[in-house]
C-alpha cells in the first residue's frame, strides 16, 4: 500500500517568513495530493491540492510543488501570519483504484510573533 | 458548498455497548464516503471506504464485524462501533466525495470515549 512520509514534525518560523513542509510517497501510481490544515479539535480543512499531471499550483500565499520522478511534494507558505499556526497534513491517493487518502504524520507549524 | 456534518460530536459509552455515528453530506451527493480514525496528536488513518449501495471496503487490520458501515443513501453513511472497548476511544472523522471530483470534504468528527 501507499506510504507517506512528512517532515518536519514541528516547524517554528517568524511571522512574515516562509514555511516549507515536505512529503514523500511510495506508490508511483498515486495521482492526487491534497494538503489539509487542522486546528486543535477541529476537522481537517483542504487548503490546496495538486494532481499528478501538474508540477506546481499556487493560491495566494500557498503553493504546492510535485516532483513525480522523485516522488515528493512540498507545501510552501509565504508571508506567514499567526493564523497559519496549525497542524498541516499531506496526503496521497494511491493508484490501482484506491480511493482513500494516506496521510503523513503531520507538521505542527508555529508562527512566532 | 461541500458541507459535511457528523452526529454526535462526542459520545461517552460503557465498555461492551455499541455506538452509531452518522455522517451526512448537506449540499451535495456523496457517491463515496470514507471513515478515518485519529488518535490524540496523531495522523488520520483510513478505516474504510463506502460507495452508496455497496458494501464497504475495509483497510487491512480494521475488523469489519466490529466497525459496521452502512451507506444507504447519497447523503448518509453510518459507522457503528460494536462491543466498544476503551482502546476504541478515538476521534472518528468521515469525509465525502462526489463522483468525478478528487476533493474529499471532512466532517467535524466524533470524539468517542469508552469507559
Amino acid at each position: 500500500g501507499e506510504n507517506v512520509e512528512q517532515h518536519p514534525s514541528t516547524l517554528s518560523v517568524q511571522e512574515g517568513d516562509s514555511a516549507v513542509i515536505k512529503c514523500t510517497y511510495s506508490d508511483s501510481a498515486s495521482n492526487y495530493f491534497p494538503w489539509y490544515k487542522q486546528e486543535l479539535g477541529k476537522r481537517p480543512q483542504l487548503i490546496i491540492d495538486i494532481r499528478s499531471n501538474v508540477g506546481e499550483k499556487k493560491d495566494q500565499r500557498i503553493a504546492v510543488t510535485l516532483n513525480k520522478t522523485a516522488k515528493h511534494f512540498s507545501l510552501h507558505i509565504t508571508e506567514t501570519q499567526p493564523e497559519d499556526s496549525a497542524v498541516y497534513f499531506c496526503a496521497a491517493r494511491g493508484g490501482g483504484g484506491a480511493d482513500g487518502l494516506t496521510f503523513g504524520k503531520g507538521t505542527h507549524l508555529i508562527i512566532q510573533p | 458548498g461541500a458541507v459535511v456534518s457528523q452526529h454526535p460530536s462526542w459520545v461517552i459509552c460503557k465498555s461492551g455497548t455499541s455506538v452509531k455515528i452518522e455522517c451526512r453530506s448537506l449540499d451535495f451527493q456523496a457517491t463515496t464516503m470514507f471513515w478515518y480514525r485519529q488518535f490524540p496528536k496523531q495522523s488520520l488513518m483510513l478505516m474504510a471506504t463506502s460507495n452508496e449501495g455497496s458494501k464497504a471496503t475495509y483497510e487491512q487490520g480494521v475488523e469489519k464485524d466490529k466497525f459496521l458501515i452502512n451507506h444507504a443513501s447519497l447523503t448518509l453513511s453510518t459507522l457503528t462501533v460494536t462491543s466498544a472497548h476503551p482502546e476504541d476511544s478515538s476521534f472518528y472523522i468521515c469525509s465525502a466525495r462526489t463522483s468525478g471530483r478528487n476533493e474529499q470534504y471532512f466532517g467535524p468528527g466524533t470524539r468517542l470515549t469508552v469507559t
